[in-house]
């Protein structure tokens, strides 16, 4: 069964450092997502992307934060200086386009900022 | 804007007992609503939705979930409790800002369930 996959499972920087979070989506999905959860907290929209842009960011998705589809299979997240609040677990997913359809998860990445 | 609240943090049942997990939404247009769960480690995986069919859903493992618009509520059911159940549940509303959908999810605050012998 196709799922969506992330890497790395776990990293851990030094505030001020770049991070780079990767996703490797369905093969046949097209919209793709990024969401956050801080430790104890709700799970949290930060960016929908489609068609090569953004289509829809939050308010926590500020400049820090960027997104990119790079070669057709990866979607990556970075984030240009961590900030101790940027800990939290990231998860990315997919999405065939039809708006009732699942949005595919993958496992995480767990973000530690020192 | 949309939001869900899921009323209790923890909930604790014994095995072979009804699972009864609560979730009210608020909303301006007629919500898509989802359940999803979460064992550990492991990434968020989709157990029921509704999206303005039936208000009795059925998803996966035996779990079901009623759409009561007059209670805003979308709880999630299960008849008997197995110690597989033991995970974190997320009741989620799917966005629709001016009738524009990019499938953005709002998440309640998760419930993790615990299922002992």
């Amino acid at each position: 069964e196709p799922e969506v996959t992330q890497t790395p499972s776990h990293q851990v920087t030094q505030m001020g450092q770049e991070v780079i979070l990767r996703c490797v989506p369905i093969s046949n999905h097209l919209y793709f997502y990024w969401y956050r959860q801080i430790l104890g907290q709700k799970v949290e929209f930060l960016v929908s992307f489609y068609n090569n842009e953004i289509s829809e960011k939050s308010e926590i998705f500020d400049d820090q934060f960027s997104v990119e589809r790079p070669d057709g299979s990866n979607f990556t997240l970075k984030i240009r200086s961590t900030k101790l609040e940027d800990s939290a677990m990231y998860f990315c997913a997919s999405r065939y386009p039809d708006s009732l359809n699942e949005q595919f998860f993958g496992p995480g990445t767990r973000l530690t900022v020192l | 804007a949309q939001s869900v609240t899921q009323l209790g943090s923890h909930v604790s049942v014994s095995e072979g007992a009804l699972v009864l997990l609560r979730c009210n939404y608020s909303s301006s247009v007629p919500p898509y609503l989802f359940w999803y769960v979460q064992y550990p480690n492991q990434g968020l995986q989709l157990l029921l939705k509704y999206t303005s069919a039936a208000t009795l859903v059925k998803g996966i493992n035996g779990f079901e979930a009623e759409f009561k618009k007059s209670e805003t509520s979308f709880h999630l059911t299960k008849p008997s409790a197995h110690m597989s159940d033991a995970a974190e549940y997320f009741c989620a509303v799917l966005g629709n800002a001016g009738g524009t959908s990019y499938g953005k999810l709002t998440f309640g605050q998760g419930t993790i369930l615990t299922v002992h012998p």
